[in-house]
C-alpha cells in the first residue's frame, strides 16, 4: 500500500503567488517524521523542511511552511511569494520509526512538478 | 566544503557487465543510503548502512550489492542480475538522528549500451 500520496502531478503558479503542495501519508506509528525535498532539473535533492509527529507547532523555514494536520494525516508544503527559481520537482517523504537505530528509512511520494510562470 | 560526491555523473553499462557507482562523504555521518529514481517517479531505497561493515537491504535490493569498509565510502555495484538498471542513482548520508535530514549527492545516471 502506498504510504505517501502526492495527488498533484503538476502545478502552474504565477510568480509571487503562494502555492500549496499536497501530501497525505499512512502510518500506524505514533512517532514519525515528515520531510520535504526539492529536486531541480539538475537532479540533486535539496532538503527544505521537517515536521515531527510530536511537534506542536507547524514547521517553518523562511518562505517554506508546513501545514501539518495530524488527524487528517496530511503535511502540505506552503511556499509563500513564489519565485522563478522555485520551479522544480517537490517530494514529500516519511521516516518510518520501525527502524534500526541510527538509520532512517525514508518512503517517498511520487512528487509534484511545480512550474512558476513570470 | 563538506558534502557528498558521487562519480561518475554518467555511466554506461554493457550487457552482462557489472558496474560500480562511487559515493564518498566528508560530513562525518554514520548512516549512508542508496536510492534509485526512475523517470517521473519518487526515490526507492536500495541499500542502507548504519555503521562500517554493516548494511541492510532496502525495498529493491535484488541485482545490487554494496560494501562499507570505510565510514566515508559506500559504493554500489549494479550487477548483471539487475535486468533493468537504467535509472538515476542517488547516494545520501545522515547523522542517524530522527529529526536530521538526509543529505544527497548529485547523482549518477546509468544507461544501457
Amino acid at each position: 500500500a502506498q504510504k505517501i500520496t502526492q495527488t498533484q502531478p503538476g502545478m502552474f503558479v504565477q510568480e509571487k503567488e503562494a502555492v500549496t503542495l499536497d501530501c497525505t501519508y499512512d502510518t500506524s506509528d505514533q512517532s514519525y517524521g515528515l520531510f520535504w525535498y526539492k529536486q531541480p532539473s539538475s537532479g540533486e535533492m535539496i532538503f527544505l523542511i521537517y515536521q515531527g509527529s510530536y511537534d506542536e507547532q507547524n514547521a517553518t523555514e523562511g518562505r517554506y511552511s508546513l501545514n501539518f494536520q495530524k488527524a487528517r494525516k496530511s503535511a502540505n508544503l506552503v511556499i509563500s511569494a513564489s519565485q522563478l527559481g522555485d520551479s522544480a520537482m517537490y517530494f514529500c517523504a516519511m521516516r518510518e520509526d520501525s527502524i534500526i537505530q541510527g538509520a532512517q528509512k525514508l518512503v517517498f511520494g511520487q512528487g509534484t512538478r511545480l512550474t512558476i510562470n513570470p | 566544503d563538506g558534502g557528498i560526491t558521487q562519480s561518475p555523473k554518467y555511466l554506461f553499462r554493457k550487457e552482462g557487465q557489472n558496474v560500480t557507482l562511487s559515493c564518498e562523504q566528508n560530513l562525518n555521518h554514520d548512516a549512508m543510503y542508496w536510492y534509485r529514481q526512475d523517470p517521473g517517479q519518487g526515490l526507492r531505497l536500495i541499500y542502507y548502512s548504519q555503521i562500517v561493515n554493516d548494511f541492510q537491504k532496502g525495498d529493491i535490493a535484488e541485482g545490487y550489492s554494496v560494501s562499507r569498509e570505510k565510514k566515508e565510502s559506500f559504493p554500489l555495484t549494479v550487477t548483471s542480475a539487475q535486468k533493468n538498471p537504467t535509472a538515476f542513482y542517488l547516494c545520501a548520508s545522515s547523522m542517524g538522528r530522527a529529526n536530521q535530514p538526509q543529505h544527497f549527492g548529485d547523482g549518477t545516471r546509468l544507461s544501457i549500451l
